[in-house]
């Protein structure tokens, strides 16, 4: 079966500083993987994904991540961390080929402060 | 990229009592996504919904409390059955997009409270 852990329940950092939100998961075969993005009382928004290629992914708002497999991880990163950037996280993954069941991690709370 | 309109965004509902919840996407899609999430909490899988066939629901969750209709490739409807309070939650429909290539977009969310 396959999992994702978010260790980090909330993560707090000053604005302008760099921020890093920590993913680890588990699948069988080869993931695909994607972080999104919760702002309070709002759905929640795709930021970036890795599906194959380039380890280091771009994404929106400033946003990238890295994925290593050898350490089966896929950590958020943003060089300058802004007020606005404050909401959830959510790390995913699944299996690639076809149709995969998509497994969510459980969030990190993300608190900028100015 | 495509637009996924989720309906009623919240609802307070009597205990014993159904809600159905409408997803309306303005692109086809094959296959629609059921989710629930309790507030600031993870995001659980209820079903997945293929237009034409019978939506396949996952462990823990069961056709007759939460029956989903996918009349086309465009639209789907969970609707919530005999409510009891722990039914309280938000729930989410998703898609898969091929525009996005295998990014999912999900709907704004229908945040219920069972009283």
């Amino acid at each position: 079966a396959q999992s994702v852990a978010q260790p980090e329940d909330q993560v707090n950092v000053a604005e302008g500083n760099p921020l890093t939100v920590k993913c680890t998961y588990s699948v069988s075969g080869n993931p695909y993987l994607f972080w999104y993005v919760q702002y309070p009382n709002r759905g929640l928004q795709f930021l970036l994904k890795y599906i194959t290629g380039d380890n280091l992914v771009k994404g929106s708002y400033g946003f990238e991540a890295e994925f290593n497999k050898s350490q089966t991880s896929f950590h958020l990163k943003k060089p300058s961390a802004l007020v606005s950037d404050s909401a959830l996280y959510f790390c995913a993954v699944r299996e690639s080929g076809g149709y995969q069941k998509v497994t969510f991690g459980t969030g990190t709370k993300l608190q900028v402060i100015p | 990229s495509a637009v996924i309109s989720q309906k009623p965004s919240r609802d307070i509902c009597q205990r014993g009592t159904s809600l159905t919840i409408q997803c309306q996407v303005d692109s086809q899609v094959t296959m629609m996504f059921w989710y629930r999430q309790q507030p600031g909490q993870s995001l659980t899988l209820i079903a997945t919904a293929n237009q034409g066939s019978e939506a396949t629901y996952e462990s823990g969750f069961v056709i007759d409390k939460f029956p989903i209709s996918r009349p086309n490739l465009t639209f789907s409807t969970l609707t919530v059955s005999n409510m009891s309070p722990e039914d309280s939650s938000i729930y989410l429909c998703s898609v898969e997009l091929q525009q996005v290539n295998y990014g999912y977009t999900f709907g704004s969310g229908t945040r219920l409270t069972v009283v």
